[in-house]
């Protein structure tokens, strides 16, 4: 099976400081993705990647960043994170046979 | 733009309940629908995926059908149990847009 392994569960940042985000998964899909969920609103697409150092929009890129060097590997950057991006943030990889997410990341910033 | 739309929007049941939950959307031509599982403050478990050429699929004690022409799956879970208790997310891929509901939260009374 496939595995999305985000780097950590919960995050505590600081307004301000720049955050990084990673994902990495191991069965060689092309197409990766970074979701956020918050209550009331369900889940918004930040942005996708469809191949290594290609990145598009989603629906709410603003305040955000991504980097793809590798294929297995999809980073979300908070340039400099505000109390508004405090959210669950969740990964995911796709290949034709649905996507599979990793565990999600909680970050609150202060 | 695709919507999806999940009703109930929460459901309580008395274990050993057979339960249908249900997921609409608006632009028929998708690439298939999955079915997911969420509990509280974890990622997304795919459950089930339709592929657009399939009507239904079926693991365990799920089925999940697929009704393209009238926009429509359901998730018929049989013999609940206080296991099932989590959200339950249907989403909608039109060819790497996958859109999602905002899930049904089910609670399995022991």
């Amino acid at each position: 099976d496939v595995k999305v392994t985000q780097s950590s569960r919960y995050l505590v940042k600081r307004t301000g400081e720049k955050v990084f985000l990673e994902c990495v998964q191991d069965m060689d899909h092309e197409n990766m993705f970074w979701y956020r969920q918050d209550p009331g609103l369900g889940l918004r697409l930040i942005y996708f990647s469809y191949d290594v150092k290609m990145k598009e929009k989603g629906d709410i890129p603003e305040g955000y960043s991504v980097s793809r060097e590798k294929k297995e590997r999809f980073s979300l950057i908070l340039e400099s994170a505000s109390t508004n991006q405090t959210s669950m943030y969740l990964c995911a990889s796709s290949r034709h046979r649905g996507y599979t997410f990793g565990s999600g990341t909680r970050l609150t910033v202060v | 733009k695709q919507e999806v739309t999940q009703i109930p929007a929460a459901l309580s049941v008395p274990e050993g309940e057979n339960l249908v939950l249900n997921c609409s959307f608006t632009d028929s031509a998708i690439y298939n629908l999955q079915w997911f599982r969420q509990d509280p403050g974890k990622g997304l478990t795919s459950l089930l995926l339709i592929q657009s050429s399939q009507r239904e699929q079926t693991s365990g004690r799920l089925n999940a059908s697929l009704d393209k022409s009238s926009g429509r799956s359901t998730l018929y879970i049989a013999a609940s149990q206080p296991g099932d208790s989590a959200t339950y997310l249907c989403a909608v891929d039109n060819n790497n847009d996958m859109r999602f509901g905002a899930g049904t939260r089910l609670t399995v009374k022991p």
